[in-house]
């Protein structure tokens, strides 16, 4: 399935460098997200795109920044990471109408920070 | 209390059997509900969406139960390929969609 992508797949960074992740939707909808998840928590929700539009921040510390060209892309930028911040971050896309909100993962990018 | 809460389990059951999963929700005003699966190390998978008329896919049923503020998932003649963590999601209005994941319940099915 390749309705939604996500690159790199895995990541080593260490605490003082600077990366992106990115992902990519092929399912034509309006929405995006970034999740975290950690061994043994729910996922959390960081970030929600609605056309393009920021509409969620969780509270996200501001080493995470979020970057939103179009309704296909998203991009979640890294930098001074800690290593709590070591987790699968998954992506998401939907089409939003009234009511429903179905949301479609991509594959995710496990980050290890050093 | 959480939001959206889950018995993790794990629940091992034989194959061909019958297994149901709740899940409990604290806001009222919640109004749209799903069933995810998610493998290990995986991306977690939309399994069905949840009507309040309560809705049936193969051997999978889910049920609704707004006054009670719970959902339901049975899953009928388990398979081995069943084995997985079983997320509940609900979506909060809040302009525009919050969207809340339980922590899963664990299902194991063995031959």
């Amino acid at each position: 399935e390749t309705g939604v992508t996500q690159t790199p797949r895995h990541l080593v960074m260490g605490m003082t460098n600077k990366k992106s992740l990115k992902c990519e939707q092929h399912l034509g909808h309006n929405a995006m997200y970034w999740y975290k998840q950690s061994a043994k928590k729910p996922l959390e929700l960081m970030f929600v795109y609605n056309f393009k539009e920021q509409t969620e921040n969780n509270s996200v510390p501001s080493r995470f920044s979020p970057e939103c060209p179009n309704s296909s892309h998203l991009f979640l930028h890294l930098h001074t990471l800690q290593p709590e911040d070591s987790a699968l971050y998954l992506c998401a896309s939907s089409q939003l109408t009234s009511g429903r909100n179905e949301q479609y993962f991509g594959p995710g990018t496990r980050l290890t920070v050093t | 209390r959480k939001e959206v809460e889950q018995d993790p389990g794990p629940f091992n059951v034989p194959e061909g059997a019958t297994v149901a999963f709740n899940c409990t929700y604290s806001n009222s005003a919640s109004q749209s509900f799903f069933w995810y699966r998610q493998d290990c190390r995986k991306e977690p998978k939309l399994l069905m969406s949840v009507y309040s008329s309560g809705n049936e896919d193969g051997r999978f049923t889910a049920q609704l139960n707004r006054a009670s503020q719970y959902i339901s998932l049975l899953i009928r003649d388990s398979k081995l390929s069943d084995s997985a963590t079983y997320l509940c999601v609900v979506n909060n209005p809040t302009g525009g969609f919050k969207t809340i994941f339980g922590a899963g319940t664990r299902l194991f099915v063995k031959a």
